[in-house]
């Protein structure tokens, strides 16, 4: 079983359309949670950055954590043509200079706008 | 402009014949990694860097090596190059551990034939 998983879809949906994006994972050690936009032929890029459970927001949107659950989620308000991309989660366990706290990525979800 | 380069983009090659992918950040950023990406696998860290001189392996480190000579670049080298390292290599730098930001490269579109 993999540590992180996500639905690698792809996903369709209508402009202006909320678009909610998911991953579980099985670490409790996770403490640091990230979403990542990757264009196509370009690397990815971070989107969003939380940390332990709770909500955030930023503009259209908005990443979630349930650490409880093992589960978060991203979603997309209004989605325009320009939010079609891969989205790929993030997770780490603790922020520190010693050891190797890597990321563990999710597969991605292909996400498409259309207009 | 705050940028992580590889070169090359794309590269085709035979297998056996040792090839060198670069990469190079201007953040002084402390933590440089690489990954590779496959369809239904995502990324997977091959290794990474905490500093100048100190390297180590990461999930998938078989048939890789890298060196960290400078704080800016850290290269990739592959001795022997087989067709089961046929995938798409990015680059990453953090300022310090990956759990902070991690600014990726453009990719490199590896082929062996």
């Amino acid at each position: 079983q993999k540590e992180v998983e996500q639905d690698p879809g792809p996903l369709s949906v209508p402009e202006g359309a909320i678009v909610s994006l998911n991953c579980t994972y099985s670490n409790s050690a996770f403490q640091y949670f990230m979403w990542y936009r990757q264009y196509s032929r370009k690397g990815p890029e971070l989107l969003m950055y939380t940390y332990s459970s709770g909500n955030k927001e930023d503009g259209r949107f908005t990443a979630q954590v349930d650490k409880s659950s093992k589960y978060i989620s991203l979603f997309i308000r209004d989605s325009q043509p320009s939010d079609s991309a891969t989205y790929l989660c993030a997770m780490s366990a603790l922020v520190s200079n010693f050891g190797n706290e890597k990321l563990t990525f999710g597969t991605g979800t292909r996400l498409t706008i259309i207009p | 402009e705050a940028q992580v380069t590889q070169n090359p983009r794309y590269l085709i090659t035979v297998t056996g014949k040792k090839l060198t992918v670069t990469c190079s950040q201007n953040m002084n950023h402390e933590y440089m990694s690489w990954y590779r990406q496959d369809p239904g696998l995502g990324l997977r860290q091959i290794y990474y860097s905490m500093n100048v001189e100190v390297t180590d392996k990461g999930d998938v480190p078989e048939g890789y090596k890298v060196s960290r000579k400078e704080k800016r670049n850290f290269p990739l080298i592959l001795e022997s190059p087989s067709p089961n390292q046929t995938s798409l290599y990015f680059c990453a730098s953090s300022l310090l551990a990956p759990s902070t930001e991690a600014f990726f490269g453009q990719g490199t579109r590896l082929t062996v034939v």
